[in-house]
């Protein structure tokens, strides 16, 4: 099946710097990659996502690379802030609909 | 974007007993909702698909006759944890694709299982 591996797992940054989390994907039929944001016992909020057919995709603060070839997509947010502090998943999907989710990074930001 | 309504958001049950948690698609048609389960400081693990008129299918490890689905409508799904034990205890999320927003994933608030 889908494997998604993420890293890193904690992620310290002053804040005002950028934060970069990456994730590399197993199925080469994969063409869905959304990014979620989650805060402790709640749901998980989609904060931005990427198609296949696009490389780069930005949203204010917000930025996703993908690279097929390699099979790797990233994260970028700039200009932290303290509410970007969170769990943040990867995933990426499998089967049409389906995600297979990353194991997660947990993102604080140091004021 | 689309709403995808759960309930109970928490709940507490006695071992031995079953519990049902519903999922709704509020303003879209979800033919395929999915159910997933999140231990404490863990990933979203994909339990099973929900398929609207049809059986569920479920991954590799998730007892099917443990975890029942039933998807009986476009808006509804519920999943009922049968004859529940402690390990059972966990976020139970779902949630469902909008068509109407090229396919987006939206999830429910999620409803947290204690069994005692």
């Amino acid at each position: 099946g889908e494997n998604v591996e993420q890293h890193p797992s904690t992620l310290s940054v002053q804040e005002g710097d950028s934060a970069v989390i990456k994730c590399t994907y197993s199925d080469s039929a994969s063409n869905y990659f959304p990014w979620y944001k989650q805060e402790l016992g709640k749901r998980p909020q989609l904060i931005i996502d990427i198609r296949s057919n696009v490389g780069e995709k930005k949203d204010q603060r917000i930025a996703v690379t993908l690279n097929k070839t390699a099979k790797h997509f990233s994260l970028h947010i700039t200009e932290t802030q303290p509410e970007d502090s969170a769990v943040y998943f990867c995933a990426a999907n499998f089967g049409n609909e389906k995600l297979t989710f990353g194991t997660g990074t947990r993102l604080t930001i140091i004021p | 974007g689309a709403v995808v309504s759960q309930h109970p958001s928490w709940v507490i049950c006695k071992s031995g007993t079953s519990v049902k948690i519903e999922c709704r698609s509020l303003d879209f048609q979800a033919t395929t909702m999915f159910w997933y389960r999140q231990f404490p400081k863990q990933s979203l693990m994909l339990m099973a698909t929900s398929n609207e008129g049809s059986k569920a299918t479920y991954e590799q490890g998730v007892e099917k006759d443990k975890f029942l689905i039933n998807h009986a409508s476009l808006t509804l799904s519920t999943l009922t944890v049968t004859s529940a034990h402690p390990e059972d205890s966990s976020f139970y999320i779902c949630s469902a694709s909008a068509r109407e927003s090229g396919n987006t994933i939206y999830f429910g608030e999620g409803s947290w299982l204690t069994v005692v």
